[in-house]
C-alpha cells in the first residue's frame, strides 16, 4: 500500500521568503505524484503533478517540485513567499491514472507581512 | 471550468439520525470520491466510485455508505449518524487516462453530530 509522509505540521516564513515542503512517499513501483493547496475554508486545488520525465515540475502559483527516485521524496519549493500563499498544502500520491489518491496530514503554512 | 458543487455546506444533526451528503459534478469524469478531513489525518478515502451504479469501500468505509445513481451524482449516506462522524467532508471528480488522475474537489460539507 501506498503512503505519504509531511513531516512539518507546521511552517511560519516572512514574505518574500523561500518556502520549501517535504514530502516523502513509499510505493514499490513510480507513483503520480501530486501537491494540493488548501485555502481558508475551500476546497483543495491542484498545484502541481508529476510521474515521468524531468524531475523538475512547474506549477501554479511560482511554485514547483522536485521528485527524487532514490530519496522517495517530492519536495515543493517557492523562491519568494507573498502572504495569500498561507494555506495548508498536502501532498498525495496515486498507484495510477485514475486510480483513488493518498494524502499527507498536510502542512499549514503562514506567510507572515 | 471543473465543477464540483456539495450539499448542503454545513449540516447539525442528532446521534442515531441519518444523513445525506450530495455531491453534483458537471464534468462529465467517470470516478468520483469521497473524503473526510480530520486535524492530524489529513483526507481519508471513505468510498469512491468508477460509474453509475458503481460503489467501492475506500480506506474508511465503515459506518458510511455510498449510491450513484448518475454520473453526475454521488451520495454520501450515514444511516446512523455518530459523534464520531463529526468532520468536514469532501467530494472530487477524477477521470483516468491523459490527466493523471487529477482529482477536482467541491468545497466541503461541515458535518457536526451532536
Amino acid at each position: 500500500a501506498q503512503s505519504v509522509t509531511q513531516p512539518d505540521a507546521r511552517v511560519t516564513v516572512s514574505e518574500g521568503a523561500s518556502l520549501q515542503l517535504r514530502c516523502k512517499y513509499s510505493y514499490s513501483a513510480t507513483p503520480y505524484l501530486f501537491w494540493y493547496v488548501q485555502y481558508p475554508r475551500q476546497g483543495l486545488q491542484m498545484l502541481l503533478k508529476y510521474y515521468s520525465g524531468d524531475p523538475v515540475v512547474q506549477g501554479v502559483n511560482g511554485f514547483e517540485a522536485e521528485f527524487s527516485k532514490s530519496d522517495s521524496s517530492f519536495h515543493l519549493r517557492k523562491a519568494s513567499v507573498h502572504w495569500s500563499d498561507s494555506a495548508v498544502y498536502f501532498c498525495a500520491v496515486s498507484a495510477s491514472a485514475g486510480n483513488k489518491l493518498t494524502f499527507g496530514i498536510g502542512t499549514r503554512v503562514l506567510v507572515r507581512p | 471550468e471543473a465543477a464540483v458543487t456539495q450539499s448542503p455546506r454545513n449540516k447539525v444533526a442528532v446521534t442515531g439520525g441519518k444523513v445525506t451528503l450530495s455531491c453534483n459534478q458537471t464534468n462529465n469524469h467517470n470516478n468520483m470520491y469521497w473524503y473526510r478531513q480530520d486535524t492530524g489525518h489529513g483526507l481519508r478515502l471513505i468510498h469512491y466510485s468508477y460509474g453509475a451504479g458503481s460503489t467501492e469501500k475506500g480506506d474508511i468505509p465503515d459506518g458510511y455508505k455510498a449510491s450513484r445513481p448518475s454520473q453526475e451524482n454521488f451520495s454520501l449516506i450515514l444511516e446512523l449518524a455518530t459523534p464520531s462522524q463529526t468532520s468536514v467532508y469532501f467530494c472530487a471528480s477524477g477521470d483516468a487516462g491523459g490527466n493523471y488522475a487529477e482529482q477536482f474537489f467541491g468545497p466541503g460539507t461541515r458535518l457536526t453530530v451532536l
